[in-house]
Order: C-alpha cells, then sequence, then structure tokens
C-alpha cells in the first residue's frame, strides 16, 4: 500500500513572494504518478500538476514547478509569484501506474492550508 | 462542456437516518470514483467502478456503505445507519479508462448530528 504524507498543516507567504509545500511519499512501485491539487473553498478539487515517475525532468505549469527527487521519495510544489487566488488547501497524491481492474485511485496526503497575504 | 455534478450540495441528517448521495459524471466516462474527506484525514478513497460494475470496493469503511451505478452513467452512494463518524465531504471523480485525469465534482457535504 502507498502512503503519502504531508508534515506541513498550514502555511502562509506574502504576495509575490515564493513558498514550497512539501510532500514525501513510500510505495514499492516503480512506475507511478505523483499530483498537486488545489481545493479552494468552493471545495472544487482542480489540477495544479502532474509528475512521472518515469522522467527525470521536473515538472512545471506556469508559476507551478515540482521538486521530485524518487530515490529520497519526495516530491515539493514550488509557487512562485505567490498570489491572492493561490490561497487553498493543496493535496499532494499518488496514482499507481496502470492498476488495471483495481483502477487508477488516488492515494492523498492530508493537505496543506496555504494563506496568500496582501 | 458539463463537469462532474454532485448532489445535494449539502445534507443534514439525524443520526441513524440513510443518505443518498448523486454523482453525475462526465458524459462517456467510464471509470467513477468516490472519496471522503474528513476533517484532518485527508482524502480516502471508497470505491471504483468501471461501467457498472465496482472491481475496488477495498475503501468502503463499512458495510453500512454501499454504492450503485446504473446505465454506466449516474452513481449513488447510500450510508445507511448514519453515525456522527460519517460526516465528511463526499467527492467523486470521473476519467476515461485508462487515463490518468480524474475530473472532480464539488462535493456533498454531509453532516449527522
Amino acid at each position: 500500500a502507498q502512503t503519502v504524507t504531508q508534515s506541513q498543516p498550514e502555511m502562509s507567504v506574502q504576495e509575490a513572494e515564493t513558498v514550497t509545500l512539501s510532500c514525501t511519499y513510500d510505495t514499492s512501485e516503480n512506475n507511478y504518478y505523483l499530483f498537486w491539487y488545489k481545493q479552494p473553498p468552493s471545495r472544487q478539487m482542480i489540477l495544479v500538476i502532474r509528475q512521472e515517475a518515469y522522467k527525470q525532468q521536473n515538472a512545471t505549469e506556469n508559476r507551478f514547478s515540482v521538486n521530485f527527487q524518487k530515490a529520497a521519495k519526495s516530491f515539493s510544489l514550488k509557487i512562485s509569484d505567490s498570489q491572492l487566488g493561490d490561497t487553498a488547501m493543496y493535496f499532494c497524491a499518488f496514482m499507481k501506474f496502470g492498476a488495471g481492474s483495481s483502477g487508477d485511485k488516488l492515494t492523498f496526503g492530508t493537505g496543506t492550508r496555504l494563506a496568500v497575504r496582501p | 462542456g458539463a463537469g462532474v455534478s454532485q448532489s445535494p450540495s449539502n445534507k443534514v441528517t439525524e443520526k441513524g437516518k440513510d443518505v443518498e448521495l448523486r454523482c453525475d459524471p462526465i458524459s462517456g466516462h467510464t471509470a467513477l470514483y468516490w472519496y471522503r474527506q474528513s476533517l484532518g484525514q485527508g482524502l480516502e478513497f471508497l470505491i471504483y467502478f468501471q461501467g457498472n460494475s465496482a472491481p475496488d470496493k477495498s475503501g468502503l469503511p463499512s458495510d453500512r456503505f454501499s454504492a450503485e451505478r446504473t446505465g454506466g452513467s449516474v452513481s449513488t452512494l447510500t450510508i445507511q445507519r448514519t453515525q456522527q463518524e460519517d460526516s465528511a465531504v463526499y467527492l467523486c471523480a470521473s476519467s476515461l479508462v485508462g487515463l490518468w485525469e480524474q475530473f472532480f465534482g464539488p462535493g456533498t457535504r454531509l453532516t449527522v448530528l
């Protein structure tokens, strides 16, 4: 079974600054995806960024980038030029690749609540 | 196109009552997932549907929980004899089988008094 750990329950950052959210995971699988999801107060889960485990290059999406350390099983999210709209709960998640009949269920961490201060 | 929808948005019930939560996935999405988001516990997987069958029910916490899917579309999650610990946000997601991206609904917040 996989586990995902987010050790920062809450974080705060000044608008326009950079913040890094931490995530570690444990798995015996070799092929998997890692995700960061954003959940604003509306409760709608929004995919922020995805990383395939077989790719060495870190994924980037505009102001969002990850630091993927496969050997260390670490997957942190960096948000640059933080904006007020980034205020949300952020979840790190794991998905086994090619799970077959078990589907592609996600295993989530407990989340980090990020507040962006004006 | 329309996204995943869930109803009701909020549900308050008394302990011991049965509740039904509904999920309408994106049209054509054959895979459907239910997750539960409890305070301080993140999101946990409940059940996975492929079409109308549920090959993975491993996350259902007790036999008071059941789910069905009809016509390869709408799914209902039923909780019988609700308990206070069932209070949570129940999220539904759908995807095309074999593709990684899951699209989430807005969830149903269930409060058991």
